[in-house]
């Protein structure tokens, strides 16, 4: 079946602390994003690619970095100058130039920082 | 104000309860509209999608849009306590583009 994999399903940052959440899909689809989901707020998005080896910042990009080597993949760091990180992260995947409206969402990565 | 308003609840019913979810919105170019479901410590599912106005129905589920108020409401029917899960809106101005997200209702069912 297709979908979308998240790993690792809960981590935790240290002060100071960079760390990499890992994006996987294997529906084909063209367009990748990240969210982060806050209580009480909407998911924010955070960074978004249509293509390989590009991506464009969302509405809160600052303190996170991506890379889009590959289709399939879309890894997202959270950088020590994230001052908030603790949240519930997700990643999703649309078929831009398809008739399939909406995106497929992973299961998501709980990051706390301890 | 946000762009996309969507009460939190958390809203509980029992079971067999007619179900109420409503978002407002303040972006006339929003065209598509969307209903997500998502389980606790789970991703967002995509239960319905509509474009423009009007209704669409899908078994217990009816999602209604009212663009000349900008208002948008998912219905749930015979309520099971398999719905319980957190209901969240979305609409963009285009197909999978520059979606916004409202923050959920919880909805809770009594058996």
């Amino acid at each position: 079946d297709g979908g979308i994999t998240q790993s690792p399903k809960y981590l935790f940052r240290k002060e100071g602390q960079n760390v990499t959440l890992s994006c996987e899909q294997n529906l084909n689809h063209d367009a990748m994003y990240w969210y982060r989901q806050d209580p009480g707020q909407g998911l924010r998005l955070i960074y978004y690619s249509q293509i390989v080896n590009d991506f464009q910042k969302g509405d809160i990009a600052e303190g996170y970095s991506v890379s889009r080597e590959k289709k399939e993949s879309f890894p997202l760091t959270v950088t020590s100058a994230q001052k908030n990180p603790t949240a519930f992260y997700l990643c999703a995947s649309s078929a831009s130039l398809s008739q399939r409206h909406g995106y497929t969402f992973g299961s998501g990565t709980r990051l706390t920082v301890v | 104000q946000k762009e996309v308003e969507q009460d939190p609840g958390p809203l509980s019913v029992p079971e067999g309860a007619i179900v109420s979810l409503n978002c407002t919105y303040s972006n006339s170019a929003f065209q598509y509209f969307m209903w997500y479901r998502q389980y606790s410590r789970k991703g967002p599912e995509l239960l319905m999608y509509t474009y423009s106005s009007g209704n669409k129905e899908d078994g217990r589920f009816t999602a209604q849009v009212d663009k000349s108020s900008k208002y948008i409401s998912l219905f749930i029917r015979d309520s099971q306590p398999s719905d319980s899960a957190t209901y969240l809106c979305a609409m963009s101005p285009e197909l999978n583009n520059d979606m916004r997200f409202g923050a959920g209702t919880r909805l809770t069912v009594k058996p």
